[in-house]
């Protein structure tokens, strides 16, 4: 399975956007990139995703670079809800299992 | 509607005990998988059936662990001769085919004393 790389934390104030970026190099051309979350203790959720072309749905945005070869998903305005583990996940050809890294722990602050 | 569910939401047992931990995916949903977290880690893939049958088992730790999906719908993870290990959170998904979208249920928190 491709590698993804994302920092371990990041800490965002309430109504500020939040960048969450993630790195994967090795991403081949079937390769989705998917993004779930984890709220405390509940199981993980489904966020976004996206092929080449940016993204955007009510929860976030995914802007997908031109190489494929990074990718930052993107919270307009952080509420304190929004406090979770981000996984940035690849996901595509014949593959339906999700392989989950360490994550992003978010913070939002008050 | 109604997401995943999974009983018992916290199970304690003494090493060596057995245990059935079960999930009730979203109706309709064919596609089953089980994952298993430990502390600060991300979720590990553990078995994924498709309908009553297990397409890959290939993340069971070892041959404890054994999962059931008998009439497509409920599927019972089941634990011999537990070790310490063993604890983690137990999280089953569902998703509608076998490359869609995966809706996780709150997971079964496992406690081996």
């Amino acid at each position: 399975d491709a590698k993804t790389t994302q920092p371990n934390s990041m800490e965002s104030n309430e109504e500020e956007p939040v960048h969450l970026p993630c790195n994967h190099s090795t991403i081949s051309g079937t390769d989705y990139i998917h993004w779930y979350r984890q709220l405390p203790s509940q199981g993980p959720e489904y966020v976004i995703h996206g092929l080449t072309s940016n993204v955007n749905n009510r929860m976030a945005s995914l802007a997908i670079a031109e190489d494929r070869k990074s990718s930052t998903l993107i919270l307009h305005r952080a509420t304190l809800r929004d406090a979770a583990v981000y996984y940035c996940i690849l996901w595509g050809g014949s593959n339906y299992k999700l392989t989950f890294g360490k994550g992003t722990l978010l913070t939002v602050n008050p | 509607g109604a997401g995943v569910s999974q009983t018992p939401s916290n199970k304690v047992t003494e090493k060596g005990k057995y245990v059935e931990l079960r999930c009730d995916p979203i109706s309709g949903h064919t596609a089953l998988y089980w994952y298993r977290q430990s502390l600060g880690q991300g979720p590990e893939f553990l078995i994924y059936f498709q309908g009553t049958g297990a397409a890959d088992d290939s993340g069971l730790p070892n041959d404890r662990f054994f999962a059931v999906r008998p009439e497509g719908s409920v599927s019972t993870l089941k634990i011999q001769r537990t070790e310490r290990g063993d604890s983690a959170v137990y999280l089953c998904a569902s998703s509608l085919a076998a490359q869609g979208e995966q809706y996780f249920g709150p997971g079964t928190r496992l406690t081996v004393t």
